[in-house]
């Protein structure tokens, strides 16, 4: 099946600068990446995501950015605001249509 | 649009019993994903049904069953409960695919004594 890892665990930033979550998948069918926020005690939100067929995909701040060669995928936060602090997840959906999920990023934004 | 509900919101169960989470998805969403999320784990893919069927199954033993009603709301079983099933359960709801985006209800947080 599909594993996929995700980088780094835990980030800090300053307010306005960017951040940067990474992760890798294995399985080389995976076709679909959302990107999941979550807030303290909050649902997941999906922010953004990309399909197999795009490289890269902008939504004001937030940018998404998939190597299919490499098999791993990135989350781009610019300009980023205390607001943008919570665990964030990443996913991929395998070949066998079910979804594997990273093991999120807490990103504190300070201010 | 109301958005996705489940009930009930906590739920204190022991082990070997069993129990009965639901979802009521987003009012046309006929797609219903369940997930699993626990701090070691994280978050786990359990099934989804689309027109009353199962179409999509992850890797959890056959005691995590689920149903789908034709109003598309979704409950899911877990029987012989086992310490190890403590977590909070969360539903999501989307239009037709798994691709398309999924909006989550706000979990039922399951304690296994």
């Amino acid at each position: 099946g599909e594993n996929v890892e995700q980088h780094p665990s835990t980030l800090s930033v300053q307010e306005g600068d960017s951040a940067v979550i990474k992760c890798t998948y294995s399985d080389s069918a995976s076709n679909y990446f959302p990107w999941y926020k979550q807030e303290l005690g909050k649902r997941p939100q999906l922010i953004i995501d990309i399909r197999s067929n795009v490289g890269e995909k902008k939504d004001q701040r937030i940018a998404v950015t998939l190597n299919k060669t490499a098999k791993h995928f990135s989350l781009h936060i610019t300009e980023t605001q205390p607001e943008d602090s919570a665990v964030y997840f990443c996913a991929a959906k395998g070949s066998g249509n079910q979804f594997y999920f990273g093991t999120g990023t807490s990103l504190t934004v300070i201010p | 649009k109301a958005g996705v509900t489940q009930t009930p919101r906590y739920l204190i169960k022991t082990r070997g019993q069993q129990v009965t989470l639901s979802c009521s998805p987003i009012s046309g969403h006929r797609s219903v994903s369940w997930y699993q999320q626990t701090p070691g784990q994280g978050l786990q893919f359990l099934f989804e049904y689309f027109s009353e069927t199962q179409r999509n199954k992850g890797n959890f033993p056959g005691r995590f069953s689920g149903r789908q009603f034709s109003n598309s709301r979704s409950e899911m079983n877990v029987s012989t409960l086992e310490l190890g099933d403590s977590a909070l359960y969360l539903c999501a709801s989307s239009l037709e695919a798994l691709t398309d985006t999924q909006y989550f209800g706000p979990g039922t947080r399951l304690t296994v004594l």
